[in-house]
């Protein structure tokens, strides 16, 4: 059963500073790995996609890192601002079938 | 630009009420889901359907039961509502290939609470 963790739960910076998310799988047999955010009381809005294949991802100030060997993913968030505060959840594909298993999330809270 | 659209938002039940969580979606994906989120855990998968007439059971079906008549409409039926199920549920779609697994869309949630 692939179990999922992320560390820290919660995670409070000054504005300006850089975030670093920690994810870990058990199983490295993945299709691929997704990093969600979440605003409280709203739904999931994807925000990556890692294939299996690949090593990391960008889309503007967000960067992630997939290994596959060690089972880690790392988001990182560049120059953080009051509006990246939320909860970030990183959930992985197995190879052999579609399911997502989700880790707990880490809370971030970036103050002004 | 619907999406993924739950209904209700919020609900309290007594227990052993009935209800019915209602969701649909415009996006003409294959596969949809049910997922609950309990505080601080990461999220369950309760059902899931492949398509229109198919559906099995995910990490926690206990007390749920689905149904998938068309491709849009996939609503999650709670027989006898119990403390237990006082959750966040969350609805999801995806296209879904065996040579593409790609990106889930949700809902914004329903919030049940059962009294």
């Amino acid at each position: 059963k692939q179990e999922v963790t992320q560390i820290p739960a919660a995670l409070s910076v000054p504005e300006g500073e850089n975030l670093v998310l920690n994810c870990s799988f058990t199983d490295s047999a993945i299709y691929n790995l997704q990093w969600f955010r979440q605003d409280p009381g709203k739904g999931l809005t994807s925000l990556l996609l890692i294939q299996s294949s690949q090593r990391e991802q960008t889309s503007g100030r967000l960067n992630a890192s997939l290994d596959k060997s060690s089972g880690r993913s790392t988001l990182y968030i560049a120059a953080s601002q009051p509006g990246d505060s939320a909860t970030y959840l990183c959930a992985v594909t197995r190879s052999n079938d579609y399911k997502l298993s989700f880790g707990a999330g880490t809370t971030v809270t970036v103050r002004a | 630009n619907a999406g993924v659209t739950q209904t209700p938002k919020f609900r309290i039940l007594k227990i052993g009420q009935s209800m019915t969580l209602q969701c649909a979606q415009d996006m003409n994906h294959n596969y949809m889901y049910w997922y609950r989120q309990d505080p601080g855990m990461g999220l369950k998968l309760i059902y899931y359907s492949v398509g229109a007439g198919i559906t099995d059971k995910g990490e926690v079906p206990n007390g749920y039961n689905v149904s998938r008549s068309t491709t849009e409409d996939f609503p999650l039926r709670l027989e006898l509502a119990a403390p237990s199920q006082t959750s966040v549920y969350f609805c999801a779609s995806s296209y879904t290939t065996y040579l593409a697994k790609n990106i889930q869309y949700f809902g914004a949630g329903t919030r049940l609470s059962v009294l």
